[in-house]
């Protein structure tokens, strides 16, 4: 167990609805990764919060969009979605900005099944 | 352009076969290896973190290397339950330290 946190579990939609995945780092960790993972992409960077605010993107659709809260949890929301989102989703956390040396601890991860 | 190449895709060996894990990269400044295992379904759990050429790291069957173009992953006398992906990362400069995932192996033991 990492200690990272994420709700549902699984979750299933239908195109063109949004969708909200919550994820808790690890005691004291500041920042949050997301992460997506296809069959055919591998996994990939999305975005990385630290204490609140943005601090680096990856390959994030503008339909997708993601903030960290006062309370460090944070949320990333999918809008208008497509077949083609369907994958599992990951959060992860460390204690610090980034930066590189630091290692990212996974949450066990949401899977959307987009129909 | 930077890439994480990981071979072979898949690996299949019996029980107390060793074998290695390859990962290798195109970056520059790099800041930081990691390998992670996967298990099918499940978020990736952490292994090693590898920082510059000639570092080991070792942890039960495992055993992590690094030099300035690959790292390798030693699996000495492997039992079944050490059946997961295998992920290599890396964080470099030259893509704003963001973590960098290769496509991973799949590594199979039989008892």
């Amino acid at each position: 167990d990492s200690g990272v946190t994420q709700t549902p579990k699984h979750l299933i939609t239908a195109t063109g609805q949004r969708v909200t995945l919550r994820c808790s780092p690890r005691s004291g960790d500041l920042s949050v990764y997301w992460y997506q993972q296809s069959l055919d992409q591998g996994l990939q960077f999305l975005i990385q919060y630290y204490n609140g605010e943005e601090r680096a993107k990856g390959n994030i659709l503008e339909r997708f969009s993601a903030q960290q809260f006062p309370d460090l949890h944070s949320e990333l929301n999918l809008s208008s979605l497509e077949l083609g989102d369907s994958a599992l989703y990951f959060c992860a956390s460390s204690p610090y900005s980034g930066g590189g040396q630091e290692t990212q601890y996974f949450g066990p991860g949401t899977r959307l099944l987009v129909l | 352009e930077d890439q994480v190449t990981q071979s072979p895709e898949a690996l299949r060996l019996q029980e107390g076969e060793s074998s290695s894990l390859n990962c290798s990269y195109t970056v520059s400044g790099l800041r930081g290896l990691f390998w992670y295992r996967q298990d099918p379904g499940k978020g990736p759990e952490f292994l090693f973190t590898l920082y510059s050429a000639g570092e080991e790291k070792e942890k039960e069957r495992l055993k992590a290397t690094l030099t300035k173009k690959e790292s390798f992953l030693h699996i000495t006398a492997p039992k079944p339950e050490d059946s997961a992906t295998y992920l290599c990362a890396v964080q470099a400069l030259s893509h704003n330290n963001d973590m960098r995932f290769g496509a991973g192996t799949r590594l199979t033991v039989k008892p």
